[in-house]
């Protein structure tokens, strides 16, 4: 495997549901990044991390719960989501979390709620 | 407040003519700006980037210009081809203020006609 991979790429799930997003890169990359993308709307920063450490929130609600074991792995928990949070969820890589390095994609999971 | 503005939903060009994306912003701390190319079902991926120190950026058929004065930026694809057809983000960071935050606008769609 090769690039930012995500799982599963297609996620149904009711309000009282608890499922994880999963996102791996194999670019040996340090920083990582969750994404958020509804219709109509322009991608928008979840969360970030920095060798394994959180260094960004967004002011995310507490039902999406990111993790980060290492640097080559992420997840995001779900829990008691609303309808409005159906979206297309996207991870990203970079080597380091400065604004000037390319962030790399993975192809995202697209998420239905409900 | 959107940051990051791409009024043009979407574009559409004969092959071989030039394709001109546009993107404007309003925070006047960013100072550095990206566009990334996505295709249905894939990630996001970089296509070409441009610090505030320049005024424009060249790579092959791709060139950005940046317009501080006007906090205008755009991307010219010369010539355009059929596999151009993608949504273009334009995306925007401050490196001193916020790290490895992009702002990203809500894309164009750019549909090349054979």
């Amino acid at each position: 495997e090769t690039g930012v991979t995500q799982t599963p790429r297609h996620l149904v799930m009711g309000m009282t549901n608890k499922k994880s997003l999963k996102c791996e890169q194999h670019l040996g990359h340090n920083a990582m990044y969750w994404y958020k993308q509804s219709a109509k709307k322009p991608l928008e920063l979840m969360f970030v991390y920095n060798f394994k450490e959180q260094t960004e929130n967004n002011s995310v609600p507490s039902r999406f719960s990111p993790e980060c074991p290492n640097s080559s792995h992420l997840f995001l928990h779900l829990h008691t989501l609303q309808p409005e949070d159906s979206a297309l969820y996207l991870c990203a890589s970079s080597p380091t979390d400065r604004g000037t390095d390319t962030q790399y994609f993975g192809p995202g999971t697209r998420l239905t709620v409900l | 407040d959107q940051q990051v503005k791409q009024n043009s939903p979407s574009l559409s060009v004969q092959e071989g003519r030039i394709s001109i994306l546009n993107c404007d912003y309003t925070n006047s701390m960013f100072d550095y700006f990206l566009w990334y190319k996505k295709y249905p079902a894939e990630g996001p991926t970089f296509l070409i980037s441009i610090s505030s120190i320049k005024d424009k950026n060249e790579d092959g058929r791709f060139t950005v210009f940046l317009n501080k004065s006007a906090k205008h930026l755009s991307l010219h694809i010369v010539p355009s081809q059929p596999g151009d057809s993608a949504v273009y983000f334009c995306a925007a960071s401050a490196f001193g203020t916020s790290y490895g935050k992009l702002t990203f606008g809500q894309g164009t769609i750019l549909t090349v006609h054979p």
